[in-house]
């Protein structure tokens, strides 16, 4: 049963703290990404992968990191850094050269 | 910076009539354009995708393009309750797994 998963699906953050979010695929699709939602808005691109071992920057990359050390996984850590990380996460992936991009479902982040 | 305009709605559509969704784009290079349909709460979902000038038809949905105008529009036709959703318009101009441009989405209902 092929797919994109995130977990968990619900994270409480602590002022301060590191969180990882988790996104694994076994789609066999070269690219991953990492968006962020707000209530009402559309979505913005945190990080993308087009390669193991190579990541670049999104539209709002500050205070945040990733990392791509196998093809299937591409997880996001939300630093303390980023001052107002209470958001939708959606990790997507595509196959290499072509741009239709398909959604995992997704981690709410709640800073307390 | 690349925009992507939709009306933030919400469009209000009597079941069974035909439900149209607009979308305007500021690249003009952009190449590939698509439709995501997102309930509340759940991650987005690939309804259409189209790329060249014109009508590209799927079951009761129908994407047009209109690159001149930089216009892309999504129609719903015998609109059922379950369509009632926030319609995504994304836009890629990278040619290629660079991630996606996306509006802030439409939120469509479906009155029965």
């Amino acid at each position: 049963d092929g797919g994109i998963t995130q977990s968990p699906k619900y994270l409480f953050r602590k002022e301060g703290q590191n969180v990882t979010l988790s996104c694994e695929q076994n789609l066999n699709h070269d690219a991953m990404y990492w968006y962020r939602q707000d209530p009402g808005q559309g979505l913005r691109l945190i990080y993308y992968s087009q390669i193991v071992n190579d990541f670049q920057k999104g539209d709002i990359a500050e205070g945040y990191s990733v990392s791509r050390e196998k093809k299937e996984s591409f997880p996001l850590t939300v630093t303390s850094a980023q001052k107002n990380p209470t958001a939708f996460y959606l990790c997507a992936s595509s196959i290499f050269g072509l741009d239709t991009q398909y959604f995992g479902p997704g981690t709410r982040l709640t800073v307390l | 910076q690349k925009e992507v305009e939709q009306n933030s709605g919400p469009l209000s559509v009597p079941e069974g009539a035909i439900a149209s969704l607009n979308c305007t784009y500021s690249d003009r290079g952009s190449q590939s354009f698509f439709w995501y349909r997102q309930y509340s709460g759940k991650s987005p979902e690939l309804i259409m995708f189209i790329y060249s000038n014109g009508d590209k038809e799927d079951g009761r949905f129908t994407a047009q393009l209109n690159k001149a105008s930089q216009y892309v529009s999504l129609l719903i036709r015998d609109s059922q309750p379950s369509d009632s959703a926030t319609y995504l318009c994304a836009v890629d101009s990278g040619g290629g797994a660079d991630g996606l441009t996306f509006g802030k989405g439409t939120h469509l209902i479906i009155q029965p």
